[in-house]
């Protein structure tokens, strides 16, 4: 099956600094990327889409300067949490879709969980 | 809006038990309802999933039927597994796949 990996798993970091977290696809072409975010005991919640080659389409309440995401190549699509605080602590899932036609599955990597210091 | 509500874990069973996960959703228009299941350490995986009121998904001996008049898509399997311990997450969307509305997930712990 199709497979997405995302990297680190987890990461600490002090408040202020600046984390990226890498979504790969593995053997597939991702035109469109997904990044979640979850809290303990909440839904995933959609943060962003983002289609290779243009800008990301952020849900509502999300902060576009706060969670910078890029889709540069059909393999690879990276969040940077820019200026971390604690409240930023989650745990972030992407997923991929290999086609922008409507009713493709997504594929989702196993999370990468930040813990903001 | 949209939403997905799901019964809180976990669920404790043992093996060959039978299994149910509700799931409720309130949605605008007529969604597709879907489970997905999470291993440990790894991402969702789409489990079933349902397009249109009365279709019943099924995969790996779970299944789950789409009631429009209780808007529900509850998950049942009649033998659980220890390997079908994992967090199960019901979803549902309004365009296809492209934006999945969750609900909290329940975790399943399945003990021999």
């Amino acid at each position: 099956g199709a497979v997405v990996s995302q990297h680190p798993s987890w990461v600490i970091c002090k408040s202020g600094t600046s984390v990226k977290i890498e979504c790969r696809s593995l053997d597939f072409q991702a035109t469109t990327m997904f990044w979640y975010r979850q809290f303990p005991k909440q839904s995933l919640m959609l943060m962003a889409t983002s289609n290779e080659g243009s800008k990301a389409t952020y849900e509502q309440g999300v902060e576009k300067d706060k969670f910078l995401i890029n889709h540069a190549s059909l393999t690879l699509s990276t969040l940077t949490v820019t200026s971390a605080h604690p409240e930023d602590s989650s745990f972030y899932i992407c997923s991929a879709s290999p086609d922008r036609v409507l009713g493709n599955e997504q594929f989702f990597g196993p999370g990468t969980r930040l813990t903001v210091l | 809006g949209n939403s997905v509500t799901q019964m809180e874990g976990p669920v404790t069973l043992s093996e060959e038990a039978f299994l149910t996960i509700n799931c409720t959703y309130t949605a605008t228009g007529y969604p597709s309802l879907f489970w997905y299941v999470q291993y440990p350490g790894e991402g969702l995986q789409l489990l079933l999933k349902a397009t249109k009121a009365d279709d019943k998904g099924s995969n790996k001996g779970f299944e789950a039927t789409y009631r429009k008049e209780t808007t529900s898509f509850h998950l049942e399997k009649g033998s659980v597994q220890v390997s079908d311990s994992a967090v199960y997450f019901c979803a549902l969307s309004i365009t296809g796949f492209q934006k999945l509305v969750f609900g909290t997930g329940t975790r399943l712990l399945v003990s021999p």
